[in-house]
């Protein structure tokens, strides 16, 4: 079956720019999560939703980083005026429910880059 | 959450079983072991996970000591396709949160 795709693969951005960055979970899936990943580092926690609440942004580095999943399916991170710190692959997952030990599903991520 | 050790890296050859170790000596009764692995360019993948037995499937073994401080994840026939980094995870059962470290990079061999 399907599994969690993310759009674009790569975005380029100028410093200052707003990105928004999507995520496509698995059907029926739960579970969504947004991890960070800096190159030659193993991914990151940002963010995590139960249907469509939010039930921890801990991760999120500064307030420029927002995500939401306002209908429990598709999801989307935004981060307004990019720096340069902020190039990474993002990557979305997804998982059945965690509270049954339910493995996360990983999409290819996005590389962001910012110039 | 516990945390875990893996070495930076290991070459295996083509064909022949992996195995790849990692220690968790601070792990509590309610943690399972994960193991994922990320090939070049792409998410992470996961593979297998368990609490206290040993467990197999289609793409690997796991191996748990008994006093659950370390553990084996066993490729049973690597080929080239296996060349990723593999990391190994720690995760309360009822925890939502995935903690990864550095992991092993693993190079098969022709």
């Amino acid at each position: 079956g399907a599994g969690v795709s993310q759009s674009p693969r790569y975005k380029v951005a100028k410093r200052g720019q707003d990105v928004a960055l999507r995520c496509d979970p698995i059907s029926g899936h739960v579970s969504l999560f947004w991890y960070q990943q800096a190159l030659g580092q193993g991914p990151e926690f940002l963010t995590y939703f139960q249907n469509e609440a939010q039930l921890d942004k801990s991760g999120l580095p500064s307030d420029r980083f927002f995500a939401e999943r306002p209908e429990g399916s598709v999801s989307t991170l935004k981060i307004q005026r990019t720096q340069q710190e902020d190039s990474a692959v993002y990557l979305c997952a997804s998982s059945a429910d965690v509270s049954d030990n339910s493995p996360l599903h990983f999409g290819n991520g996005t590389r962001l880059t910012v110039t | 959450d516990a945390k875990t050790t893996q070495p930076p890296s290991m070459d295996c050859a083509e064909g022949r079983a992996a195995n790849l170790p990692c220690n968790h000596s601070t792990i509590s009764g309610n943690e399972y072991v994960y193991w994922y692995r990320q090939i070049h360019s792409q998410g992470p993948q996961y593979i297998i996970h368990g609490l206290k037995n040993n467990e197999t499937n289609e793409m690997a073994s796991l191996i748990i000591t008994e006093d659950r401080k370390s553990s084996t994840l066993i490729l049973p026939h690597a080929t080239l396709r296996d060349t990723a980094v593999y990391y190994c995870i720690v995760r309360v059962g009822y925890d939502y949160k995935l903690s990864f470290g550095a992991g092993t990079t693993v190079t098969v061999r022709a």
